[in-house]
C-alpha cells in the first residue's frame, strides 16, 4: 500500500518552454503533498507544501510564479517548471502524506523525475 | 525548526561484515519521529526504519537496527551483515509537529565485494 507514482520519470524541454510533472497517491488519498529538488549527490530540497484545495506554502528562496504547484484532488498534485532555464535541470521528487492513513507523519515517496532544460 | 546531521558523507563496508551510519538531530518538539530512508541508484527513496520518538526501544527492521539515544539526540543506523544491495545513499529524517521532513545530507556507503 501507500504508492505514489509519478511522470514522466524524464523529460528533456527546450529553454523558455514550460514542463508539468504529475503526481499521483496511487491507493491512499494524499490530504499533503510534498516537492522535492535534488541536485547530484546532495539531500532532498523542500520547494514546496501542498493541502489539497489550497495554495501551495513556498519555502524562501523558491519562486512561486516560476514553480506553479496545484492539489486539485486528494490523489493528484502538479509541479509546472514555467519558462524553463537550463539551471532548473534537476531531479524532482514528490512525496504524500494522509491523516487518513493512520501515521500522518510519514511520506510516500515517488519514483522522482529528472528533468533536463536545453 | 529542526536539524538533521550526518557526519559521515561517504562510507564503505566489506561484504557481510557490520557498519553504523551517525546521525544527530536538534528539535523542540515534544513528538517527534525519526527515519532512515535508502536512495539506490535509481533515485526512489526507501524507507528502511523508523523510530516514534516516545518509544524507548530501538527500533529493528531484519538486517537493520538504530541505536536510538534521545538524550544525546543521536539516532544512528546499524547494518548487519551487510549486502551489495544495500549500496546506497542512506538520508536519516526527523518529523514532528506538522508533518514536514528535515532531511540530513546523506551518507554515501559502498559495500565492498
Amino acid at each position: 500500500g501507500a504508492v505514489v507514482s509519478q511522470h514522466p520519470s524524464r523529460v528533456i524541454c527546450k529553454s523558455g518552454t514550460s514542463v508539468k510533472i504529475e503526481c499521483r497517491s496511487l491507493d491512499f488519498q494524499a490530504t499533503t503533498m510534498f516537492w522535492y529538488r535534488q541536485f547530484p549527490k546532495q539531500s532532498l530540497m523542500l520547494m514546496a507544501t501542498s493541502n489539497e484545495g489550497s495554495k501551495a506554502t513556498y519555502e524562501q528562496g523558491v519562486e512561486k510564479d516560476k514553480f506553479l504547484i496545484n492539489h486539485a484532488s486528494l490523489t493528484l498534485s502538479t509541479l509546472t517548471v514555467t519558462s524553463a532555464h537550463p539551471e532548473d535541470s534537476s531531479f524532482y521528487i514528490c512525496s504524500a502524506s494522509s491523516s487518513g492513513t493512520g501515521r500522518s507523519y510519514e511520506q510516500y515517496f515517488g519514483p522522482g523525475t529528472r528533468l533536463t532544460v536545453t | 525548526a529542526q536539524t538533521v546531521t550526518q557526519s559521515q558523507p561517504e562510507m564503505s563496508v566489506q561484504e557481510a561484515e557490520t557498519v553504523t551510519l551517525s546521525c544527530t538531530y536538534d528539535t523542540s518538539e515534544n513528538n517527534y519521529y525519526l527515519f532512515w530512508y535508502k536512495q539506490p541508484p535509481s533515485r526512489q527513496m526507501i524507507l528502511v526504519i523508523r523510530q516514534e520518538a516516545y518509544k524507548q526501544q530501538n527500533a529493528t527492521e531484519n538486517r537493520f537496527s538504530v541505536n536510538f539515544q534521545k538524550a544525546a539526540k543521536s539516532f544512528s543506523l546499524k547494518i548487519s551483515d551487510s549486502q551489495l544491495g544495500d549500496t546506497a545513499m542512506y538520508f536519516c529524517a526527523s518529523s514532528g509537529g506538522g508533518n514536514q521532513f528535515y532531511f540530513g545530507t546523506g551518507t554515501s556507503l559502498t559495500v565492498i565485494p
